[in-house]
């Protein structure tokens, strides 16, 4: 398996309040990405990353932010949490091929109370 | 603008059955296209995937799945299912042209498996 890891794995947070999310890899990949997982619409790319302080938007990134310091670590944050954005969230990583085979990891389930 | 629709939100089979999971695509050109598999509280691992050559490709755990340019399709398909398949299904694509790729995925479908 990819060495991926997600912190925390479980988070219950009330409205109006920060978080961030972190994925770490140890497979010294590129290509870093954040989705949400809701029933009903699969997984939806919020923000992706393709080098150190190199990002750019998805599909649903509003009320999103990114930031990639190290090659190894993708953080994730809600500036301000909302109920709308209670989900599963991945990160997932890719090698030189870019978009293309993409390993994940196990998620993170956000509950926004 | 590419998608992917998979038209079986649910599906039940028997244990023992064979299995065919529907996926189509809309994309004008050949696309990359893959098979992830989801298990209850876990991420998504990679089951197979197809870019070019070969229009019937082979993935892990006994899985295949075929591209069918006339039909826009990428079934996935396994002849004999066991207990620990049930899962989720997704179908992914990427378009092949250089730059700005987007993996896309489908909707999902969920398998379960009856003794």
């Amino acid at each position: 398996d990819a060495g991926i890891t997600q912190s925390p794995r479980h988070k219950v947070t009330e409205t109006g309040t920060p978080v961030t999310l972190r994925c770490h890899q140890t497979e010294n990949h590129r290509y870093m990405y954040w989705y949400r997982q809701d029933p009903g619409h699969g997984l939806r790319l919020i923000h992706y990353s393709y080098g150190v302080k190199d990002t750019d938007k998805g599909e649903v990134s509003d009320g999103y932010s990114v930031s990639r310091s190290k090659t190894e670590d993708f953080l994730l944050t809600l500036e301000s949490a909302t109920s709308s954005q209670t989900s599963v969230y991945f990160c997932a990583i890719s090698g030189t091929q870019g978009f293309y085979e993409q390993y994940f990891g196990p998620g993170t389930r956000l509950t926004v109370t | 603008a590419q998608s992917v629709t998979q038209p079986d939100i649910h599906i039940t089979v028997s244990e023992g059955a064979s299995l065919e999971l529907r996926c189509n695509y809309s994309y004008g050109a050949t696309p990359y296209l893959f098979w992830y598999v989801q298990s209850p509280g876990q991420g998504l691992q990679l089951l197979l995937k197809y870019f070019s050559g070969d229009t019937l490709v082979q993935g892990i755990k006994g899985f295949e799945a075929e591209f069918k340019r006339s039909q826009s399709s990428f079934n996935l398909r396994k002849p004999s299912v066991h207990w620990s398949d049930a899962a989720e299904y997704f179908c992914a694509v990427v378009k092949s042209n250089f730059g700005n790729e987007k993996l896309t995925f489908g909707t999902g479908t969920r398998l379960t498996i009856i003794p």
